[in-house]
């Protein structure tokens, strides 16, 4: 079965750490995508990537940072400068960049303990 | 910058009633996507529009393309307890842009 998936599901973050959440896809998809969604919001782009060792910052960069070494694999490091990470984080992958249905992890629900 | 308007913020409707959202753009778009995110889960895609005018049908769910190419609706007939969640629209030209979404919620 093809799919996204992201993990762990729930992480906790202490204060000054950087903490990394894993995006896998077997789609095949050469775009990928990370979601910031906060209680009751619509979706905020942190980051994309049309291709491997290839990414762009979207709406909300600050303080997150990513990689995509493997076409399947696009992790997410939110670092101790986002000072307020405490939010609901989807990645999502689709053919191409344009013009093209995505589709969702599960996603993961990052705490400040 | 470009942005896609979505409203209601929320919509209160007894089980049968029926439910619309709405989005506008602020620019003509290339295409238009819906999704739909069940409480506690992550948006699932339900269509795509790409040609001014378009309708689409999927049973209950009527989707509009605006003549325009800048503004979209969403209705659902005798809405079910099913179709509870939140509904979002994207579109744009390269990059797609979301609308903050239009959560549907049955009365008791």
């Amino acid at each position: 079965d093809g799919g996204i998936t992201q993990s762990p599901k729930y992480l906790f973050r202490k204060e000054g750490q950087n903490v990394t959440l894993s995006c896998e896809q077997n789609l095949n998809h050469d775009a990928m995508y990370w979601y910031r969604q906060d209680p009751g919001q619509g979706l905020r782009l942190i980051y994309y990537s049309q291709i491997v060792n290839d990414f762009q910052k979207g709406d909300i960069a600050e303080g997150y940072s990513v990689s995509r070494e493997k076409k399947e694999s696009f992790p997410l490091t939110v670092t101790s400068a986002q000072k307020n990470p405490t939010a609901f984080y989807l990645c999502a992958s689709s053919i191409r960049v344009s013009g093209q249905p995505q589709h969702f992890g599960d996603g993961t629900r990052l705490s400040i303990l | 910058g470009q942005q896609v308007m979505q409203i209601p913020q929320y919509q209160h409707v007894q089980e049968g009633e029926d439910f619309t959202t709405y989005c506008n753009s602020s620019t003509t778009l290339s295409n238009i996507q819906w999704y739909k995110q069940r409480p506690g889960g992550h948006p699932v895609f339900l269509i795509q529009l790409v040609k001014s005018g378009e309708v689409k049908k999927q049973k209950r769910l009527t989707f509009q393309f605006g003549e325009a190419k800048k503004n979209s609706s969403l209705h659902i007939t005798a809405t079910q307890t099913t179709d509870v969640g939140t509904y979002f629209c994207a579109g744009g030209n390269y990059q797609l842009i979301w609308g903050a979404g239009t959560k549907l919620i049955i009365k008791p």
